[in-house]
């Protein structure tokens, strides 16, 4: 059972293109950490979201927690080659994962 | 600090050989779990522990077996390994339950 969705699964874009990716679920979370994973690493935490509606800012990134706790999106604007890696968001204490989504930043 | 350390990164095993997977923090982390990482399915909890000596199965236990007899140490065992067991496994930890994690390089093991 997969109770994290995430969209898209892959994408590719130009250096300075703006992008959103999804974490969508049927499920309620106290709270939802989001992931950069890079090859042959493992994951680092970029952030968590508790409240419904939190909006939490890192540099180009943005973090949106929805208002039914039940999805969240990262908008990342002017995207750099230093962004590339696999987006995974996490719920439920961390117990389930998304899928990803593995994003290219082409200079 | 070295942060969470795993050993092996890179391991052939036969099938029905054993082995154990090697995991460490020196954060002074109550909480740490074992992940794996397979293409198309995301990371899926394997086992975790709440603290030495507490252990609790996530959502894919079966082959494996863990103990916790420090705080530092969170070794995953494998039984009789398969083929099915072929992935990536991330260690991790965290100060409590629910906060975010720090993650080990992962140890990538092929079972033939």
């Amino acid at each position: 059972t997969q109770l994290l969705e995430q969209s898209p699964q892959f994408l590719s874009i130009q250096e300075g293109e703006n992008l959103t990716v999804y974490c969508n679920s049927s499920s309620v979370f106290s709270s939802l950490q989001w992931y950069r994973q890079e090859p042959g690493e493992g994951p680092v935490l970029l952030v968590t979201v508790v409240t419904g509606g939190e909006v939490k800012k890192l540099k180009r990134l943005t973090f949106q927690f929805g208002d039914a706790r039940k999805d969240s999106s990262l908008h990342i604007t002017a995207a750099q080659p230093g962004d590339t890696g696999l987006y995974l968001c996490a719920g439920a204490n961390q117990f389930y994962f998304g899928t990803g989504t593995s994003l290219t930043v082409i200079p | 600090n070295a942060g969470v350390t795993q050993t092996p990164k890179f391991q052939v095993l036969k099938t029905g050989q054993s082995m154990t997977l090697q995991c460490a923090q020196d954060m002074n982390h109550e909480y740490m779990s074992w992940y794996r990482q397979d293409p198309g399915m995301g990371l899926r909890l394997i086992h975790y522990s709440v603290g030495a000596g507490i252990t609790d199965q996530g959502e894919v236990p079966n082959g494996y077996n863990v103990s916790r007899s420090t705080t530092e140490d969170f070794p995953l065992r494998l039984l009789s390994a398969a083929p099915s067991q072929t992935s990536v496994y991330f260690c991790a930890s965290s100060i409590l339950q629910g906060y975010g994690y720090t993650f080990g390089s992962g140890t990538r093991l092929t079972v033939v």
